[in-house]
């Protein structure tokens, strides 16, 4: 079956420094990959779609200078958060589609589990 | 505004009982549905999905109904199990939005032994 790895599972870091997160596809082409946010007790929100060789579309309210998105092969997407403070803390799990046509699924990854002090 | 609810936060339903798990949408536009199972800190696991053409998909132990003027769909399991006790998604998709999904807030199942 189609796996999604996330890289690192859990960081903490101190506020105002940078964190890159990294989502591969392990078997398969992803010219798609979505980054969602998981505040605890709540539902995934979708935070950007991240489009292999060009820019990231990004949702209303998540700031695009704050979330850089660099999708930069067909298997691997990063995240990276930077000028990090406490209220980014949060889970962060990125999904792939696979390549082709008619391919509805995503499949996610195992989540980034991330703590600003 | 909420495209996508899942109305009941938690149910409990006793181990061989089955389990109906509810959601409902509002853009007439969705044409393809999924559910998810999640365990805390980890990422959504796909269980089964459905497209708009079609009312029922079964797989398992697991079978979707969807009910398109009602615009609802359910998620019944039977034989419920322990091990199904986690926090299970819907989520919706619509072909002419790159397929993009949109999540429902979550229904935790906890199943009794």
């Amino acid at each position: 079956g189609a796996v999604v790895s996330q890289h690192p599972s859990w960081v903490i870091c101190k506020s105002g420094t940078s964190v890159k997160i990294e989502c591969r596809s392990l078997d398969f082409q992803a010219t798609t990959m979505f980054w969602y946010r998981q505040f605890p007790k709540q539902s995934l929100m979708l935070m950007a779609t991240s489009n292999e060789g060009s820019k990231a579309t990004y949702e209303q309210g998540v700031e695009k200078d704050k979330f850089l998105i660099n999708h930069a092969s067909l298997t691997l997407s990063t995240l990276t958060v930077t000028s990090a403070h406490p209220e980014d803390s949060s889970f962060y799990i990125c999904s792939a589609k696979e390549s082709g046509l008619g391919s509805n699924e995503q499949f996610f990854g195992p989540g980034t589990r991330l703590t600003v002090l | 505004d909420q495209q996508v609810k899942q109305n009941s936060p938690s149910l409990s339903v006793q181990e061989g009982r089955i389990s109906i798990l509810n959601c409902d949408y509002t853009n007439s536009m969705f044409d393809y549905f999924l559910w998810y199972k999640k365990y805390p800190a980890e990422g959504p696991t796909f269980l089964i999905s459905i497209s708009s053409i079609k009312d029922k998909n079964e797989d398992g132990r697991f079978t979707v109904f969807l009910n398109k003027s009602a615009k609802h769909l359910s998620l019944h399991i039977v034989p419920s199990q322990p091990g199904d006790s986690a926090v299970y998604f819907c989520a919706a998709s619509a072909t002419n939005a790159g397929n993009m999904l949109t999540f429902g807030g979550g229904t935790r199942l906890m199943v009794k032994p």
